[in-house]
């Protein structure tokens, strides 16, 4: 069955490093999306990106953060210079469809020290 | 703004049923969802339910949806210890924009053998 994969699984940086997510959606899937939950907080939505451009973004996503779809399969998220409270697990999602019909990653945990 | 709340812990006996509870504010919601969160795991979408729609079940599932009080629930019969999880209530429409799911803060059910 097809998945969305997520990489790295745990990453440890340390304040004020730039820090790239990576995830690789499902091949026929259009729509992207990058969300971060916070130990044991709300699932927040972060971005959404379509036809190579960011249609939605949350308050969250500041001049910091930034997505790329590099190449066909790939989808990343750079934090530019991570803050101790960007610690969280940060989810890929992709949809066929823009009807919130969401497959979700494993997630890649972040830790800021 | 758009908001969605769950209760935040249900604990059930195994064989009992569970019913988890959810409420929304954006009236204009078209798509309601339940994702499941198993530890360690990414969510996972369970079933959803058209606003249109009163009801929909599912195998042991069962959705029911009551526009009026912008409620929703989420019922599992005969419920397993593999049903342990965080259940996410999530809403899409046209206030929240098709773009981007709004997710509750989940509830974490745990099943007592």
């Amino acid at each position: 069955e097809p998945e969305v994969t997520q990489t790295p699984s745990h990453q440890v940086t340390q304040m004020g490093q730039e820090v790239i997510l990576r995830c690789v959606p499902i091949s026929n899937h259009l729509y992207f999306y990058w969300y971060r939950q916070i130990l044991g907080q709300k699932v927040e939505f972060l971005v959404s990106f379509y036809n190579n451009e960011i249609s939605e973004k949350s308050e969250i996503f500041d001049d910091q953060f930034s997505v790329e779809r590099p190449d066909g399969s790939n989808f990343t998220l750079k934090i530019r210079s991570t803050k101790l409270e960007d610690s969280a697990m940060y989810f890929c999602a992709s949809s066929r469809e823009n009807t919130g019909e969401l497959f979700f990653g494993e997630g890649s945990r972040l830790t800021v020290l | 703004g758009e908001d969605v709340e769950q209760s935040l812990f249900l604990s059930v006996r195994e064989g009992d049923s569970s019913v988890i509870n959810c409420t929304y504010t954006d009236s204009s919601s078209t798509y309601l969802y339940w994702y499941k969160q198993e530890p360690g795991a990414g969510l996972q979408l369970l079933t959803y339910i058209f606003s249109n729609m009163d009801m929909k079940q599912d195998q042991r599932l069962t959705v029911l949806l009551n526009k009026k009080d912008k409620h929703l629930s989420l019922r599992i019969a005969d419920t397993q210890t593999g049903d342990s999880a965080i259940y996410f209530c999530a809403e899409i429409g046209v206030k929240t924009s098709y773009d981007k799911v709004i997710f509750g803060p989940g509830t974490s059910l745990s099943v007592i053998p």
